[in-house]
């Protein structure tokens, strides 16, 4: 059973802070990392598909990065707004595989 | 744009009773991934088909089979439902099959088992 652990479990942030959070995996076998966002009631909403080590991407006022050597991933929102308030959710993809291995997500909400 | 579409989005049945649940993915996509999400836990894959034929294969019970049909939509078959099978079943397409490629979620069906 893979280990994909992510941290905080929860966070309560103020409109306007930055924030970030992150992903821990199996640094052996990597293959690919995977970050979804996922507000309730609604399907998970892919954000990126990370694959190098060193990888940086970045999508409006998120963006995150990739250290496959230590096994960890860092997701990053600057400013963040009411409507960022949902679980986000990294996914570990290891060789030879092709499913997703989810951790545990980490529950953000922006208080106007 | 078109979705992943999941039917039914809510299903309640009786231990020991059966349960089909059905994918179609996003048109042209011919790879399908099921997922099981049980309360306060995180998704667990459970199986995936790759144009018709069985891909990958997770935590899936013996009880439950699964296959995906000409038109690519798949059918999760659920049988002899335990009270523990009471779970978020969510469903996922992809273009071709692989790690990098991002999955598409659909919106899930909610089984309770009584």
């Amino acid at each position: 059973i893979l280990n994909v652990e992510q941290s905080p479990q929860s966070l309560h942030v103020q409109e306007g802070d930055s924030t970030n959070f992150t992903c821990s995996f199996p640094s052996s076998n990597f293959y690919a990392l995977h970050w979804y966002r996922w507000e309730t009631a609604k399907s998970p909403e892919a954000l990126f598909v990370m694959t190098l080590n060193g990888d940086e991407k970045k999508k409006g006022r998120i963006s995150a990065t990739l250290n496959t050597k230590e096994g960890y991933s860092y997701l990053y929102i600057k400013g963040s707004q009411p409507e960022d308030s949902a679980t986000y959710l990294c996914a570990f993809v290891g060789t030879g595989a092709n499913n997703l291995f989810f951790g545990t997500g980490t529950r953000l909400t922006v208080i106007p | 744009a078109a979705g992943v579409i999941q039917s039914p989005r809510h299903l309640i049945k009786e231990k020991r009773e059966t349960a089909t649940l059905k994918c179609y993915p996003i048109p042209r996509h011919d790879t399908v991934y099921w997922y099981q999400q049980g309360p306060g836990q995180d998704p667990q894959f459970l199986i995936s088909f790759y144009e018709k034929m069985q891909s990958d294969k997770g935590s899936i019970p013996d009880r439950f089979s699964a296959q995906q049909f000409s038109d690519y939509h798949s059918e999760l078959n659920m049988s002899s439902l335990e009270l523990g099978d009471s779970a978020l079943y969510f469903c996922a397409s992809s273009l071709n099959r692989g790690p990098y490629n991002e999955q598409f979620f659909g919106p899930g069906t909610r089984l309770t088992v009584l």
